[in-house]
């Protein structure tokens, strides 16, 4: 079982949809949660960072977190087309120091005009 | 903030010559940098932990003599893709972070090709 898993997609969703983004995870050890988003040929673009279960909100953007669960989940509300991209989840050991994060395999997003 | 620059963006070079990919922190000092590799569609893989002013702690099944990284001062590591081969051909992408329990940032990459 690998420790983090994530629906690859692809996702293909019109233009103002409401788009959910899952991954789930196997250490309860875990507890540092962040989301990315990475363009085509770009390097990964932070977009949430949270460490407690429950939601965070950063505009379009809401990060859900349910540590009983083991369940992490980005809403992008009224999606854009700009908002085409791979959408990686991303979580760090809570003991580890070393920042090292552990991936999921990325979510490919298409929002069509 | 915590901007990462990572140079070059792309390269090409021939077979068994080395090419060397810098990251620098602009706006922080890092003291860890972290280097990854993504192959086409895949996630990104974590090859090695770049430390400032120590050897870098390398993945399982990383080769340390193929993939030297140096990392000199606090706002600059560097990979060095030594002897390269076709198969070493992808994305290589460095990260940093602004302190413990703060998230990595990442450069926007360097996609080498080997011919």
């Amino acid at each position: 079982q690998k420790e983090v898993e994530q629906d690859p997609g692809p996702l293909s969703v019109p233009e103002g949809a409401i788009v959910s983004l899952n991954c789930t995870y196997s250490n309860s050890a875990f507890q540092y949660f962040m989301w990315y988003r990475q363009y085509s040929r770009k390097g990964p673009e932070l977009l949430m960072y949270t460490y407690s279960s429950g939601n965070k909100e950063d505009g379009r953007f809401t990060a859900q977190v349910d540590k009983s669960s083991k369940y992490i989940s980005l809403f992008i509300r009224d999606s854009q087309p700009s908002d085409s991209a791979t959408y990686l989840c991303a979580i760090v050991h809570g003991s580890s120091n070393t920042g090292k994060l552990i991936f999921g395999q990325g979510t490919t997003l298409q929002v069509k005009p | 903030g915590a901007v990462v620059s990572q140079h070059p963006s792309w390269v090409i070079c021939k077979s068994g010559t080395s090419v060397k990919i810098e990251c620098r922190s602009l706006d922080f000092q890092a003291t860890t940098m972290f280097w990854y590799r993504q192959f086409p569609k895949q996630s990104l893989m974590l090859m090695a932990t770049s430390n400032e002013g120590s050897k870098a702690t390398y993945e399982q099944g990383v080769e340390k003599d193929k993939f030297l990284i140096n990392h000199a001062s606090l706002t600059l590591s560097t990979l060095t893709v030594t002897s390269a081969h076709p198969e070493d051909s992808s994305f290589y992408i460095c990260s940093a972070r602004v302190g413990q329990g703060s998230p990595l940032h990442f450069g926007n990459g360097t996609r080498l090709t080997v011919t």
